[in-house]
Order: structure tokens, then sequence, then C-alpha cells
């Protein structure tokens, strides 16, 4: 059963544009949610975070907004570069009470190319 | 530097023969978690560490385990591998859970 899910495996966006990746959550429980990038070769570097408080947060090109009652997160890049070209992965956190649990769902990640 | 040290970066093996992957940061990171991925299914927690002598499963622990003996390190340890776990391992390491994870270069492992 797939918590996290990016229903969009690809996204090819003209330089300049918007690119908007989206993410969908089953489990109401996840208050914490991040973004991370991907280059081949790599390993993934850390995006932009949002909490279960906030329905945006923008950091910058890249603003994260969340609708917790359609279990819902998207990240838009503005505008686009060819340098952003890389796998996307959003992922999901919960906390119990004041702490985090540790455990961490990403999605399968979608491809973003950007042209020239 | 602040960084995220595995080795190996490639190891191919055969089936049944213990192995190690060896993970270290550099940044007092009190949370350290291991991570595989596969084609089409993303990116999946295999354990974690909140802290030295504190983990706990991910979502797919079977066949692995690790230790936490000191904050620095927290080594992957495939007792028995199969070709199952032919994959590209990650290990990260954050302040907790719900912040700026840096991650390593990457372990690919084959288990032939």
């Amino acid at each position: 059963d797939q918590q996290v899910k990016q229903n969009s495996p690809s996204l090819s966006v003209q330089e300049g544009r918007i690119s908007i990746l989206n993410c969908d959550y089953t489990n109401s429980m996840f208050d914490y949610f991040l973004w991370y990038k991907k280059y081949p070769a790599e390993g993934p570097t850390f995006l932009i975070s949002i909490s279960s408080i906030k329905d945006k947060n923008e950091d910058g090109r890249f603003t994260v907004f969340l609708n917790k009652s359609a279990k819902h997160l998207s990240l838009h890049i503005v505008p686009s570069q060819p340098g952003d070209s890389a796998v996307y992965f959003c992922a999901a956190g919960r906390s119990v009470g004041s702490s985090n649990t540790g455990k961490l769902i990403f999605g399968q990640g979608t491809t973003l190319q950007v042209k020239p | 530097e602040a960084q995220v040290t595995q080795n190996p970066r490639y190891l191919i093996t055969v089936t049944g023969k213990k192995l190690t992957v060896t993970c270290s940061q550099n940044m007092n990171h009190e949370y350290m978690s291991w991570y595989r991925q596969d084609p089409g299914l993303g990116l999946r927690q295999i354990y974690y560490s909140m802290n030295v002598e504190v983990t706990d499963k991910g979502d797919v622990p079977e066949g692995y385990k690790v230790s936490r003996k000191e904050k620095r390190n927290f080594p992957l340890i495939l007792e028995s591998p199969s070709p199952n776990q032919t994959s590209l391992y990650f290990c990260a390491s954050s302040f907790g859970s719900h912040t700026e994870a840096f991650f390593g270069q990457g372990t690919r492992l084959t288990v032939v």
C-alpha cells in the first residue's frame, strides 16, 4: 500500500515556465512533508519542507502548497531552469506528541525535464 | 566540509556472503537513516536511528541489520544477501527526521 504517491512519472516544461509537481498521500496522520531533488549518480538533496500547520512555504523559486483536506501537496518551480532537470521526491512523516517518529515515506519520484 | 560518506560505492557479491556498507557523517547529526532506491518504487526507508543505541525499522527492514554504537557511524549489514537486495542504497543524516537531510553518494549493490 503506497501511502505517498507521485502519479506523474515524468514532466516536461519549457525554460522560464512554471513546473508543478504533485504528491498525494493517504495517511491523515502525516504532519510534515519534504521535497528532495536527485541528479543521476548523486544522492538526493533537500529542497523545501512544510508542516501541516501551514498551507504554503516559499523559498526563492520553490513553493510548496499543502491541501490537507485533499491530502495533496504540490511543488511549484518558477521560473523553471534547465538545471532543475532532475528526479523530484516528496516525503511524508508524522509526529507523536512533540516528537517525530523518525519514519519517512517517500513517493516514487517524478522526472522533470526543463527544455531550453 | 559537511558530508555523509558511504563505502563502498559499488559492490558485486554472491548470494549468502555477509557484507557491510559503512556510513559516516561529520555534522554531529542525531538522526540517521538507510534507504534503497529501485525503479518505479522511489526511495524506501530500511532502518533509521534517532540517536546512539536507538534504532527502528523503516518500511522494508527484512534482510537487513543496523547498529548505532557511536553518533557518526551507522553501518548497514546484510547477513545473507539475496538477489532481491540488488539495489542502490543511500545513507542520510539530519538533526531530526523532519529537517533537511544530507545524503551520501550511494552504494550500488549487485547480488548474484
